[in-house]
This record gives structure tokens, C-alpha cells and sequence, in this order.
């Protein structure tokens, strides 16, 4: 099964809303990392957090890791129609043998 | 610089054929992954390389599927004989691999493979 688990599975916004997705996972993680993918690329890092941090800022992203409740989310303000992309949340943890384990994703669509 | 170079972007084979896809990571980068990514579903890894030397191929389906890193630079993954459930896109990344990662991979844009 895998590790990371993103909530929502799509989600549907207006250009200028925030877009928040979240991201649960199982076993203790040693770090996280979000990742972006447009239609038909490959995947494109965004931000990586550490098991002791709790929030970490880039740009108009913001991401928030909640070890208590292995959780953690990915918040995009004042969104654009060029933000329309699969975003996908991967951990690492010592039982993965310290690879990274991708979640299914959140797609995501800024509507114009 | 130059990003993850994959080769190459589409590919169409019929069921049992061969098929191998080519792979060259980001000068300097000793950690190369091959991860295979599904429709609608995240990638799911199938072996990393530190240098030329696979150190987890747990994933890798072995009856069928192999890979090699010569020199430990780029990176062929093979296929044979391919079956239609190897329909998918196959993603290689590479990273800069120590024990406290300060920044995540960088993925190639993919081979798209279509088995009929």
C-alpha cells in the first residue's frame, strides 16, 4: 500500500482562490516533499519539509507537516489558470528503505 | 543545465516485443531512479541506482524487466517481452544522494509506452 494518501482526489477552483490539498500518510517519515506535474510531463519538486519542521514557505505555496497526525498540506494562494496541474505529496520513511513513496495525487483545475 | 534527458518521448510496440527506454541524469547526479507511473496514479518506483550499482530493484519485475547503469552515469531500462499491462509512462529521475536531502529529484519528462 502506499505511503502517502492526497485529499482531495480533484479539485476545482476560480483564478484568485487559495487551493488547499492535504496529504496523510502511515509511518513515521523522515522528510516529505510536494511535487507538481502538468499533463503529460514529468514531475517538477516544489518544496520539501523536514520531520522537524512544521511549516515552510515558497513563493505562493505554503506547506504546513503535522507529525502528530502524519499529516501534512499544501496551500496555494491567489491561484492561476497555470497552476492547473496533478500535485503529488511523497515521503520518505525508514520501512520504504529511505526511497520516496508517491501518493495518488490531487489534480487540480484553476478555472479561468 | 541540461535537465533529465529521456528517450524516447513515445513509443508503440506490440505485445511481446522488446522495448527499451534511455535515461540521462543531471551531470553530477550519483542517484538515478526509474519509476513507473500509471493513468491517474502516482509513480510507483521500480529500482534505484547509487553510481552504477542497483541498490533497491525490490519493485523491478524481474521475469521481464532489467536495467543497467554502466559507468554510472546514464541509464537503459529494458523490457522484454512487454505485455499490455506494461502500457504506462516511465519516469527516470536523478538526484544528488546523501543522508540528509536538501532538495528533491529531478524528473525527465517520461516515455510514454503503448502496448497493442
Amino acid at each position: 500500500s502506499q505511503q502517502g494518501e492526497e485529499d482531495p482526489q480533484a479539485l476545482s477552483i476560480q483564478e484568485g482562490e487559495n487551493a488547499t490539498m492535504n496529504c496523510s500518510y502511515k509511518t513515521s517519515i523522515n522528510n516529505l516533499q510536494w511535487y507538481r506535474q502538468n499533463s503529460g510531463r514529468g514531475l517538477v519538486h516544489l518544496i520539501l519539509i523536514r520531520s522537524n519542521e512544521r511549516e515552510k514557505h515558497s513563493g505562493r505555496l505554503r506547506v504546513t507537516l503535522d507529525t502528530s497526525k502524519k499529516s501534512s498540506s499544501l496551500l496555494i494562494t491567489a491561484s492561476r489558470a497555470a497552476d492547473t496541474a496533478s500535485y503529488f505529496c511523497a515521503t520518505d520513511a525508514k520501512d520504504y528503505g529511505q526511497n520516496f513513496v508517491f501518493g495518488p495525487g490531487t489534480r487540480l483545475s484553476v478555472l479561468p | 543545465e541540461a535537465g533529465v534527458v529521456q528517450s524516447p518521448r513515445y513509443k508503440i510496440i506490440e505485445k511481446k516485443q522488446p522495448v527499451a527506454f534511455w535515461c540521462n541524469p543531471i551531470s553530477g547526479h550519483n542517484t538515478l531512479y526509474w519509476y513507473l507511473q500509471n493513468l491517474g496514479q502516482g509513480p510507483e518506483l521500480l529500482i534505484r541506482y547509487e553510481n552504477e550499482e542497483a541498490v533497491d530493484d525490490s519493485q523491478l519485475p524481474k521475469d521481464r524487466f532489467s536495467a543497467e547503469r554502466l559507468k554510472g552515469v546514464d541509464s537503459t531500462l529494458k523490457i522484454q517481452p512487454a505485455e499490455l499491462g506494461d502500457s504506462a509512462v516511465y519516469l527516470c529521475a536523478s538526484s544528488l544522494r546523501d543522508r540528509k536531502p536538501n532538495y528533491g529529484y529531478t524528473f525527465g519528462s517520461g516515455t510514454r509506452l503503448t502496448v497493442v
